[in-house]
């Protein structure tokens, strides 16, 4: 089984601080979704990467997926307390599209 | 904005009975998965299903369990003999079309499922 390896796997910072969360792969996937999950909730969708290289921004938010389509990476930029939350990505391989989760990145963020 | 929707949130049951649990699509979403989470550990994936039938499934798949969609508009799990191990949060996933560009799931909230 492949695996998606996010790092780190806990994250504290202070209010006002830049943060990025990675995702590698030796796979490659047809897409890469990054998720975010509070505490006995359903994953909420917050981006999907598709293109090889392809960079999104979601407000404060920056999502990169690599040229070769198996890592990426979510940066946010000035962090508010707002942002604590488990962040989860996931990659789409297969004709139907399965997911294959990361282990997630708790982020803490502190006045 | 449409969303997933799931039924119940939290179901309680014996070792060894049947448990159903229920789903709502995105109405005009023609791919459907469920997923599961134990506790502490990542989410992982049971089954996809399109066209009234199952396109692939996991290992965790085994014959206890069994999906349907049995008319417009619910997906159901059903496991058949539940286990303690089968404890875990259950989310059901529901994705518009295929292809790359469209393979963007959307989850349900959840339910978790509690085997004493």
């Amino acid at each position: 089984t492949q695996l998606l390896e996010q790092s780190p796997q806990f994250l504290s910072i202070q209010e006002g601080e830049n943060l990025t969360v990675y995702c590698n792969s030796s796979s490659v996937f047809s897409s890469l979704q990054w998720y975010r999950q509070e505490p006995g909730e359903g994953p909420v969708l917050l981006v999907t990467v598709v293109t090889g290289g392809e960079v999104k921004k979601l407000k404060r938010l920056t999502f990169q997926f690599g040229d070769a389509r198996k890592d990426s990476s979510l940066h946010i930029t000035a962090a508010q307390p707002g942002d604590t939350g488990l962040y989860l990505c996931a990659g789409a391989r297969g004709s139907w599209g399965k997911l294959q989760f990361g282990a997630g990145t708790q982020v803490v963020v502190t006045p | 904005e449409p969303e997933v929707t799931q039924t119940p949130s939290h179901q309680v049951t014996q070792m060894g009975q049947e448990v159903i649990l229920r789903c709502v699509p995105i109405s005009n979403h023609l791919y459907f998965y469920w997923y599961r989470q134990i506790l502490g550990q990542k989410v992982e994936f049971l089954v996809s299903f399109y066209n009234n039938e199952i396109s692939e499934k996991s290992e965790i798949f085994d014959d206890q369990f069994s999906v349907e969609r049995p008319d417009g508009s619910n997906f159901t799990l059903k496991i058949r003999s539940t286990k303690l191990e089968d404890s875990a949060m259950y989310f059901c996933a529901s994705r518009k079309l295929a292809g790359a560009s469209t393979d963007t799931q959307y989850f349900g909230p959840g339910t978790r499922l509690t085997v004493l």
